[in-house]
């Protein structure tokens, strides 16, 4: 039972570059979350997910898209990189919303220059 | 716009004291508060949490309180022990998927 992995663990981008990052659960979670980190700052949302298929957007959505086409997996897209977007990445599910126990996953560190 | 204010950012305690983290919140519809630790480089993980229709948790050598009146919670580590030293995140919640986390307290723990 593997909990919450993420995909890749750390990355450099350029300016304008374009990623994905991978977020695969195996509890069969319904929940699904994505977060940054800043320093100095606790943990935003940016993106959620109540159950396969759908997608709401957090507290920092602009400049990211997802998307859940299987249960399992939560992607989070940037399009465009900007290094305002250089942050730590955290994923999370949890099966009873965002009042029952979150899930993290090991983080993805994203350094855009 | 909602805000979780946590203090102190930083706090350093001799091994078998006590810890107190508080966090003040302003959306009064907050109604679950829950706890995360996170230690160097790690992932957050849940340690406690509490919801509004209760004052005070317990967890063996952790306990949470929430006045709900002056709109504020703390977070108490008895006995402290170096394996507790990590950053302390607080948050708040009302339920519309708009979870404030506080900005963290570093925790030390001296042996």
């Amino acid at each position: 039972n593997a909990g919450v992995t993420q995909t890749p663990k750390f990355r450099v981008l350029k300016t304008g570059q374009s990623m994905t990052l991978l977020c695969a659960q195996d509890m069969n979670h319904e929940y699904m979350y994505w977060y940054r980190q800043d320093p100095g700052m606790g943990l935003r949302l940016i993106h959620y997910s109540v159950g396969e298929g759908t997608t709401a957007k957090g507290e920092v959505p602009d400049g990211y898209n997802v998307s859940r086409l299987k249960k399992q997996n939560f992607l989070l897209g940037l399009e465009s990189a900007a290094p305002s977007q250089t942050s730590v990445y955290f994923c999370a599910s949890s099966q009873a919303g965002p009042q029952g126990t979150q899930y993290f996953g090991p983080g993805t560190r994203l350094l855009v220059l | 716009g909602e805000n979780v204010e946590q203090h102190p950012s930083t706090l350093s305690v001799q091994e078998g004291d006590s810890a107190v983290i508080k966090c003040t919140y302003s959306d009064s519809a907050s109604n679950y508060f829950p706890w995360y630790k996170q230690e160097l480089g790690k992932r957050p993980q849940l340690i406690i949490d509490i919801r509004s229709n209760v004052g005070e948790k317990k967890d063996q050598r952790i306990a949470v309180t929430l006045n709900k009146t002056a709109k504020h919670f703390s977070l108490h580590i008895t006995e402290t022990q170096p394996e507790d030293s990590a950053v302390y995140f607080c948050a708040a919640d009302t339920g519309g998927f708009k979870t404030i986390f506080g900005a963290g307290t570093r925790l030390f723990v001296k042996a």
